[in-house]
């Protein structure tokens, strides 16, 4: 079955960086782009961009440009998110989703995920 | 960009309708037909219940269903039980390559 598995938790100092990884199984990874949401405690999701495996074009939100970096390696079918100069308010769920593929229709959109990894807990404290 | 507006939380009793709002603007909501939905029980990860505004993935329960008018979208759920208390949100294109989603809404099944 389709299913993305995500790194374990990480614990980061402010100014750090950290690297979370997402390996994908179950279907060809270069053909569905990889997008990565955000959750804070009690808070709700942010979306924080997309990587097409393939080409590994990416499209970041405004708010993380210049921080984040999505990558991947296409040999272990595995996307990666790099988030930098971590601060306090960037403690959260960090979640991998593949784009959702319509099959009836061959279409699919920026906004539609599924499945989702089962998330990365991030931690910045001092 | 700015969050989708969806009300903090909303409660309804077994086996009756509820409808969740999902409120953007002109360039995100009613610009493009392309809403979904996710449904995410605590400590899970989130799952898609509409896609296309109104569309079911595979395995989504009919008593889910969505819709759109102007710039709002939204979720309707018939026939509420015990496992649809949960947190939903919305998301919509916003054009550019962009996604936003809605602050979330929490059913309360009383």
């Amino acid at each position: 079955q389709v299913q993305l598995v995500q790194s374990g938790a990480e614990v980061k100092k402010p100014g750090a960086s950290v690297k979370v990884s997402c390996k994908a199984s179950g279907y060809t990874f270069t053909s569905y782009d990889i997008n990565w949401v955000r959750q804070a405690t009690g808070q709700g999701l942010e979306w924080m961009g997309w990587m097409n495996p393939n080409s590994g074009n990416t499209g970041y939100a405004q708010k993380f440009q210049g921080r984040v970096t999505m990558t991947r390696n296409t040999s272990i079918s595995t996307a990666y998110m790099e988030l930098s100069s971590l601060r306090s308010e960037d403690t959260a769920v960090y979640y991998c989703a593949r784009v959702f593929y319509d099959f009836w229709s061959g279409y699919s959109s920026y906004n539609w995920f599924d499945p989702w990894g089962q998330g990365t807990l991030v931690t910045v404290s001092s | 960009q700015s969050a989708l507006t969806q009300p903090a939380s909303v409660s309804g009793s077994p086996g009756q309708s509820i409808t969740i709002s999902c409120t953007g603007t002109s360039s995100d909501v009613g610009s493009y037909n392309l809403v979904s939905w996710y449904q995410q029980h605590p400590g899970k990860a989130p799952k898609l219940m509409i896609y296309e505004v109104s569309k079911r993935p595979s395995g989504v329960s009919n008593r889910f269903s969505g819709s759109k008018s102007g710039n709002t979208a939204s979720l309707t759920i018939s026939g509420l039980q015990a496992e649809d208390e949960a947190d939903y949100y919305c998301c919509s294109y916003a054009g550019s390559s962009n996604v936003v989603f809605g602050g979330g809404t929490k059913l309360t099944v009383l």
